[in-house]
């Protein structure tokens, strides 16, 4: 299974531009790699998914370069309701192959302070 | 709407009480799970179901059991009960022949239990 490893928090003013990134070095071949957020709360909720390079949707971006045992996800310029804990899971169900079994390890998260 | 929804989500029992906590979702999914996440350890998978009558271990399954007779559901079944299963758990599911990009895995609200 591959384990992942970010930072326990951060600290941001607003406005600023955040990155949040994620250590996976024993990543397979079919891997995908995919960031949650979560408010208090509440159920975790997809930000990004990513396999190679970078991805880019309308809340963030994820820079995974090319040896994938990394990923970055930026958040540009972060406002208060961005304060939220941050997971990345590498192995989401998507692209499953089909064989053998899918159990998926979250990591610690990245608690995200967004600061007025 | 899409959802997925946990029942109940909140409840105080006693330790030994056999207790069930119901989880169904409305998205056709294959693949339901069930999580814990306790503070500073991040969400921990307990079971998962990757179909009808499929089920096999996460991370954290003692004292636990699942069931899936029926695509849509998937209860999480404390036998009997202890304080350190006192926590917050998810439910969630997901497609398991997704396309790149779309939301993997969707989360319920939520439900804590608190076991005296």
């Amino acid at each position: 299974l591959a384990k992942t490893t970010q930072p326990i928090s951060m600290d941001s003013y607003e406005g600023q531009e955040v990155n949040i990134t994620c250590s996976h070095n024993n990543i397979a071949t079919n891997d995908y790699i995919t960031w949650y957020q979560q408010f208090p709360s509440q159920g975790p909720r997809f930000i990004i998914q990513g396999y190679k390079t970078k991805v880019t949707n309308e809340v963030a971006s994820l820079f995974i370069p090319a040896d994938r045992k990394s990923s970055t996800l930026s958040l540009p310029r972060v406002s208060l309701s961005d304060t939220a804990v941050y997971y990345c899971l590498v192995g989401d169900i998507v692209q499953y192959s089909g064989a053998g079994s899918y159990q998926l390890t979250f990591g610690k998260g990245t608690k995200l302070s967004v600061i007025p | 709407e899409a959802q997925v929804t946990q029942n109940p989500r909140y409840l105080i029992t006693v330790t030994g009480k056999k207790l069930t906590v119901t989880c169904s979702q409305n998205m056709n999914h294959e693949y339901m799970s069930w999580y814990r996440q306790d503070p500073g350890l991040g969400l921990r998978q307990i079971y998962y179901s990757m179909n009808v009558e499929v089920t096999d271990k996460g991370d954290v399954p003692e004292g636990y059991k699942v069931s899936r007779k029926e695509k849509r559901n998937f209860p999480l079944i404390l036998e009997s009960p202890s304080p350190n299963q006192t926590s917050l758990y998810f439910c969630a599911s997901s497609p398991i022949y997704g396309r790149e990009g779309e939301q993997p895995q969707h989360f319920g609200d939520g439900t804590r239990l608190s076991i005296l």
